[in-house]
């Protein structure tokens, strides 16, 4: 079983949209989880870190289910500028630190 | 925020040639690197951890003979694919963590990524 599952879409959506991605995991004594956002032929970047209590960061949301092994995150009045692949990745830090990821969910916002 | 350094960016090279890929750490020291490979619309594998001053550890499927690691100093890590041939074409992207301590949060920054194309 992969570490990590997400939906890989892909997500075709209009401006404005709001639209939401999750994600699973396997490993129940995982401690820190990601949501990454990898452009084109880039490398991942850190778009927010997912805590039990849920965050926010402007028009993203992410929360954190520990009981189902479930994330999520939220993108209200989508941009253009988020068309990009979205990588759920989880961290435990007990097993060598190791960073598993998700396959992505691609998104593409439409004029 | 902490930067890596990968380099290089791209490299073409021959069947049967090996190639070293670089990592650094510019301003924080990482006494563990880890490198992965990324195929065309699949998401990053990770192919082994890096630790300073010891012996890379290698995911399963991974060979250490092809695939050597070297992690000379807290602030460099070195992946030279050995005897490259043309599957091994791919997206090779190391990344570090700020903090020794197991445990702590904190997320990993990625180097830049270097594109292998093997002829």
């Amino acid at each position: 079983r992969k570490e990590v599952e997400q939906d890989p879409g892909p997500f075709n959506v209009p401006e404005g949209a709001t639209v939401a991605f999750n994600c699973t995991y396997s490993n129940s004594a995982s401690q820190s989880f990601f949501w990454y956002r990898q452009d084109c032929r880039k490398e991942p970047k850190l778009l927010m870190s997912v805590y039990s209590s849920g965050n926010e960061d402007g028009r993203f949301t992410a929360q954190l289910n520990r009981a189902s092994q479930y994330i999520s995150l939220l993108i209200r009045d989508s941009k253009l500028s988020d068309s990009a692949t979205y990588l759920c990745v989880v961290n435990n830090a007990n097993t060598g630190n190791q960073f598993y990821f998700g396959t992505g969910t691609s998104l593409t916002v439409i004029p | 925020g902490a930067v890596v350094s990968q380099h290089p960016s791209w490299v073409i090279c021959k069947s049967g040639t090996s190639v070293k890929i670089e990592c650094r750490s510019l301003d924080f020291q990482a006494t563990t690197m880890f490198w992965y490979r990324q195929f065309p619309k699949q998401s990053l594998m990770l192919m082994a951890t890096s630790n300073e001053g010891s012996k890379a550890t290698y995911e399963q499927g991974v060979e250490k003979d092809k695939f050597l690691i070297n992690h000379a100093s807290l602030t460099l890590s070195t992946l030279t694919v050995t005897s490259a041939h043309p599957e091994d074409s791919s997206f090779y992207i190391c990344s570090a963590r700020v903090g020794r301590d197991v445990g702590r949060r904190t997320e990993a920054f990625f180097g830049q990524g270097t594109r292998l194309t093997v002829v």
